[in-house]
């Protein structure tokens, strides 16, 4: 069981706007930034988003974060083919004092 | 170029030691945070082991007790001595820079990962 709560799956079509939403608590959502990994199909994770809303060099400007109380989301604009992936939000847990990773939502482009 | 490639996974019995090396390029382990984030088959991200610049180290619940985090600055290295291994315990072993600092009057900790390596397979079974 995940600390922090992604859907399992969700799916677009090319072109769609699609959003992952990132639920936590208190003691990490609420009061830390969250961050999001895209894991290729066979790859390793990659930092997608920072500190809630900020795109490494590198990353397209159709993803973009956000993060509201102790809920995040994740969105993906002009949804492309090489989008299909697996996306992770992250957090602190401040309660565990631990690194904490959402369970992982696993993005279908139809 | 910022990178970074593990290696020593395999297949090893339960109760077994492994120990996971990660080479660093382009940045000195001894200057950053390194974690281990671990990923079971077909599930989730994990996160293992830190180790802080200043050499405090410290694990997951599932692990404490049983694995190891050190580096070799000499060798640009980051290392995870693992024993007692169990079959829970079979994953891919990811080695990342971590990023992190403490923001507000609380310190509350903030911290991503950046790069990743790409991982190596270990395997718990009899």
């Amino acid at each position: 069981q995940s600390v922090l709560t992604q859907p399992p799956s969700a799916s677009g079509t090319p072109g769609q706007r699609v959003t992952i939403s990132c639920s936590g608590g208190s003691s990490h959502v609420g009061i830390t930034h969250v961050y999001w990994y895209q894991q290729l199909p066979g790859a390793a994770p990659k930092l997608l988003i920072y500190a809630n809303n900020q795109r490494p060099s590198g990353v397209p400007d159709r993803f973009s974060g956000s993060k509201s109380g102790t809920s995040a989301s994740l969105a993906i604009s002009g949804l492309r083919s090489e989008d299909e992936a697996d996306y992770y939000c992250a957090a602190w847990d401040d309660t565990l004092s631990r690194r904490v990773f959402g369970g992982g939502t696993k993005l279908t482009v139809l | 170029d910022v990178q970074l490639v593990e290696s020593g996974g395999g297949l090893i019995q339960p109760g077994g030691s492994l120990r996971l090396s990660c080479a660093a390029s382009g940045f000195n382990v001894s200057d950053n945070y390194m974690s281990w984030v671990r990923q079971a088959p077909g599930k989730g991200l994990e996160w293992v082991s830190v180790i802080y610049s200043g050499g405090s180290t410290y694990y997951g619940d599932s692990v404490k007790g049983r694995f190891s985090i050190s580096r070799d600055h000499s060798k640009n290295m980051v290392f995870l001595q693992m024993n007692s291994l169990r079959v829970e315990d079979t994953a891919v072993y990811y080695c990342a820079r971590e990023f992190f600092y403490e923001s507000g009057s609380r310190k509350i900790p903030q911290n991503w990962f950046d790069p990743w390596g790409q991982g190596t397979l270990v395997t718990v079974s009899s």
